[in-house]
């Protein structure tokens, strides 16, 4: 059973395009998260959700915008697409806020 | 501010022993501590809270410590499965958000 799922696993797009990631869990989690993890590895924070409301909200641009319909879902999409937004991006969820953090298989994204 | 790891990388021959460090600047709520294999999600190994803790994973173990704002994960008779890089999240403060901020990660490489 997929605890952590992410459609599509990669998304190859055109500059200015909108495209849109989804994650579902079924650990019966209360938060979730998006992370960007770069061509070096390095891992970050973009949103985090608990009971459907926003907690975490770094400093992203405002083309990225997150949503969650129910606990068990959290959506992220993108405007305008970049050749700065290519990396693999993370969906991840807790327990709770302070817990261990279980993530997705990620999606690769390329803006060409 | 972004905890830092040493060392960078570690190359070691099964049965070796290694620990890896996360220092941070800022007082540390919590370290959580992952294993990242190549093409593959982040896997959640070992919470620790402030309080000096030391937690232990069949051969990995880690401990915490609270006044030098630091953190230690020890790996034990090295194996084969063990490949793959580290990163450490630290938490600051009792916000009870679950915001992460992960190190620059080490890579370690396990040999016959």
């Amino acid at each position: 059973d997929t605890a952590v799922s992410q459609t599509p696993k990669y998304l190859v797009t055109q500059m200015g395009n909108d495209k849109s990631i989804k994650c579902e869990q079924n650990l019966g989690h209360d938060t979730m998260y998006w992370y960007k993890q770069d061509s070096k590895k390095f891992l970050k924070i973009m949103f985090s959700y608990n009971n459907k409301e926003l907690i975490i909200n770094e400093t992203v641009p405002n083309r990225f915008s997150p949503k969650s319909p129910d606990k068990a879902h959290l959506n992220l999409h993108i405007n305008s697409l970049e050749l700065g937004d290519s990396a693999v991006y993370f969906c991840a969820s807790s327990q709770a806020p302070q817990g261990p953090q279980y993530f997705g298989p990620g999606t690769r994204l390329t803006v060409l | 501010q972004q905890p830092v790891q040493s060392p960078q990388a570690v190359i070691l021959r099964e049965g070796e022993d290694a620990v890896i460090n996360c220092s941070s600047s800022k007082a540390l709520y919590s370290v959580h501590w992952y294993r990242q294999k190549h093409g593959e999600a982040p896997v959640f190994l070992m919470i620790l809270l402030k309080g000096g803790e030391q937690k232990g994973h069949e051969k990995i173990s880690a401990s915490f410590n609270e006044k030098k704002q630091q953190s230690s994960l020890y790996l034990t008779a090295s194996q084969l499965s063990y490949s793959g890089t580290y990163f450490c999240g630290t938490e600051h403060g009792s916000s009870n958000t679950g915001k992460l901020i992960f190190g620059q990660g080490t890579t370690l490489q396990v040999k016959p």
